[in-house]
Parts: C-alpha cells; sequence; structure tokens
C-alpha cells in the first residue's frame, strides 16, 4: 500500500479556505485517494475520495494533479467545529478494503 | 438515518480477563472491519468480515478472534486482557460492492487496570 505524508499540524481562523496536502508517491494505478476526518473519542468519517483531478462535494474539494504523486483537500471558510484530525488514505476502492490509516493532519480552527 | 451500533460504550476490566466487544451494523452492510486506537494513535485495523466469512486480517493479536453472526452483528472476543490493550475500538460497516465509504460506530472504549 502506498505510503502517505501529511503535515503533523496547522492553524487556520474561521471563515479562511484551508488546504491540506498529502504526498503519495508510490501510489498505484488502481489506487484512489480518500480523505478521513476524526473528531476526539469518535469514529472517522468520510469526506471524500477521488482518483484523478478535481472531485467537490458538499463539504470539501479534493485536487489531484496529472501524475498523482499528491492530493490537497480544500476545506472552503472552515468553522471551529472543522477542528480536528484529517486522514489521508491511499489504497483500493472497493468496500471491501481495509483502511490503512497513517499520521494524519491535526487541523485547529481559531476564532 | 440507521447507523452502526456499539457496545458497550465503555468497559473496564482487570489484566487477564475477557472482554466481548459488540457492533451492530448499518442494516443491508454486508461488510464488517474492527480498528484499535490507543491513546495518541491512529486507527489500526484488526481485521473484516464480509459476509460472515473473514475477509482481512490485520494486527489483531492471538489473544483476539472475532466472528460475524448470520443477522450480520459482529463480535470482537479478547482474551488475557493486558495494560496495551487499553484503547477506542472501532466497528465500521460498508455495503461493499456499491460504496467505497467506511461507516464508523462510535467506538467502545476499553480501560485494562
Amino acid at each position: 500500500l502506498a505510503k502517505t505524508t501529511q503535515p503533523i499540524s496547522m492553524d487556520s481562523y474561521e471563515g479562511q479556505e484551508v488546504n491540506i496536502t498529502c504526498s503519495h508517491n508510490n501510489i498505484a494505478t488502481n489506487d484512489y485517494i480518500t480523505w478521513y476526518q476524526q473528531f476526539p473519542s469518535q469514529g472517522p468519517r468520510f469526506i471524500i475520495q477521488g482518483y484523478k483531478t478535481k472531485v467537490t462535494n458538499e463539504v470539501a474539494s479534493l485536487f489531484i494533479p496529472a501524475d498523482r504523486k499528491s492530493s490537497t483537500l480544500s476545506l472552503p471558510r472552515v468553522s471551529l467545529s472543522d477542528t480536528a484530525v484529517y486522514y489521508c488514505l491511499v489504497g483500493l476502492s472497493g468496500g471491501y478494503n481495509k483502511l490503512i490509516f497513517g499520521a494524519g493532519t491535526r487541523l485547529a480552527v481559531h476564532p | 438515518a440507521a447507523g452502526v451500533i456499539q457496545s458497550p460504550r465503555h468497559l473496564i476490566k482487570e489484566k487477564r480477563e475477557t472482554a466481548t466487544l459488540k457492533c451492530y451494523p448499518i442494516p443491508r452492510h454486508d461488510t464488517v472491519y474492527w480498528y484499535q486506537q490507543g491513546p495518541g494513535q491512529d486507527p489500526q485495523f484488526l481485521i473484516s468480515f464480509y459476509e460472515k466469512m473473514q475477509s482481512d486480517k490485520g494486527s489483531i493479536p492471538d489473544r483476539f478472534s472475532a466472528q460475524q453472526f448470520s443477522d450480520y452483528h459482529s463480535e470482537l472476543n479478547m482474551s488475557s486482557l493486558e495494560l496495551g490493550d487499553s484503547a477506542l475500538y472501532f466497528c465500521a460497516s460498508s455495503l461493499g460492492r456499491l460504496r467505497d465509504e467506511q461507516f464508523f460506530g462510535p467506538g467502545t472504549r476499553l480501560t485494562v487496570l
């Protein structure tokens, strides 16, 4: 499975856009990129998944360059409630596959 | 909408005791996963089941076992508990063929004294 590298922590302020970049140099052809969010003492929650180019949903956007060796999760206009740990995962798509969590990014949103 | 249910939510055990954690997946989900998250750690995959058969195995100690029953609920059995087993245990479920998203339960916090 491709190893991922993310910033350990990030700080932002309410209303700002936050971009978290994940490096995955060894991503395989069949791998997808998935982001999960986790609040303290809660289970992770799926945010977004993509394979290439750009994916957008109601909470985030995911930008993936052509070489797919990195990806960027973009959170528009963050609020205090977006303070959480964000995990970038790379692996096969399909609901059968286990999630391999690396070290996530601890995002702190300040007033 | 129905979510993944885990019980108990909190459990306190002594060393060398046994514990059983239960997971009730979202209705019609056919795949169940177990994850362990130690204090300050990232979630680690333990084991998964698809249609009541073990589908994958991760870093699950030999002292642990799990199964999925005919009603799709799953149980994680833990024996000879050690202090290092103290952690949050999450169960997740998914509908394997159609969706890529795993839905996590609220977790069981196990404390071993």
